[in-house]
């Protein structure tokens, strides 16, 4: 089964609003995490990674938030743009030991103008 | 400029037959990795490599082959043993304990 899902498959949002995309994982071993965008036909793009010893990491318009307690893991794109639309992956791995990503099934992030 | 490279991009595959995808990568990475996606799915994971001449099993190993004779080169063949193989194939890579998984721009397989 899998270790890392996301809570809503698909997710509608206007242009200019703020976009949080949510992920559940279950091993608590995990110590590194990742959010990959995909877009159709495409491999996927790094966004942004968090390790476990942080608690939140901002980039250019999005932030990864972490909360070790509840194994949740969060992507908020600020001010979204169609440019965005696209499917999110959350994915975790054990990266010390160099094992695989384990990626959750996605959520599609829609932008209408 | 660095980066990991998947052939072809399209590939059609008739029943019963063997085919082999490339994967390559001149980032002077450890570690590869062969991900199977279906449409509407999250990647999951076939292979992996840590290390030259050695491979784990992933979740879904079963019907596919892997090699590690360089450490640029990770090829995935698809068998005929496996029996569902129309997928999107991607080819990942990264460095033993340091940031970053490096995806190749994928493999559309398809049986014909």
């Amino acid at each position: 089964g899998e270790s890392v899902g996301l809570h809503l498959p698909t997710l509608s949002v206007q242009e200019g609003d703020n976009s949080i995309i949510n992920c559940a994982y279950s091993n608590s071993a995990s110590d590194y995490f990742i959010w990959y965008k995909q877009e159709s036909g495409k491999g996927p793009q790094f966004i942004i990674d968090i390790r476990s010893n942080m608690d939140k990491r901002q980039g250019q318009r999005v932030t990864v938030l972490l909360n070790k307690t509840v194994k949740h893991l969060s992507l908020q794109i600020a001010a979204t743009q169609p440019g965005d639309s696209a499917v999110y992956f959350c994915a975790e791995t054990i990266n010390q030991a160099g094992t695989a990503l384990i990626f959750g099934k996605g959520t599609t992030l829609s932008v209408s103008s | 400029d660095g980066g990991i490279t998947q052939s072809p991009k399209y590939l059609f595959r008739k029943e019963g037959q063997n085919v082999t995808l490339s994967c390559e990568q001149n980032l002077n990475h450890d570690a590869m990795y062969w991900y199977r996606q279906d449409p509407g799915q999250g990647l999951r994971l076939i292979y992996y490599s840590q290390i030259v001449n050695d491979f784990q099993k992933g979740d879904i190993a079963e019907g596919y082959s892997v090699s590690r004779e360089k450490k640029e080169s990770f090829p995935l063949t698809v068998t005929s043993a496996q029996k569902n193989p129309t997928a999107f194939y991607l080819c990942a890579s990264s460095t033993l304990g340091q940031d970053g998984y490096t995806f190749g721009s994928g493999t559309r397989l398809t049986v014909v």
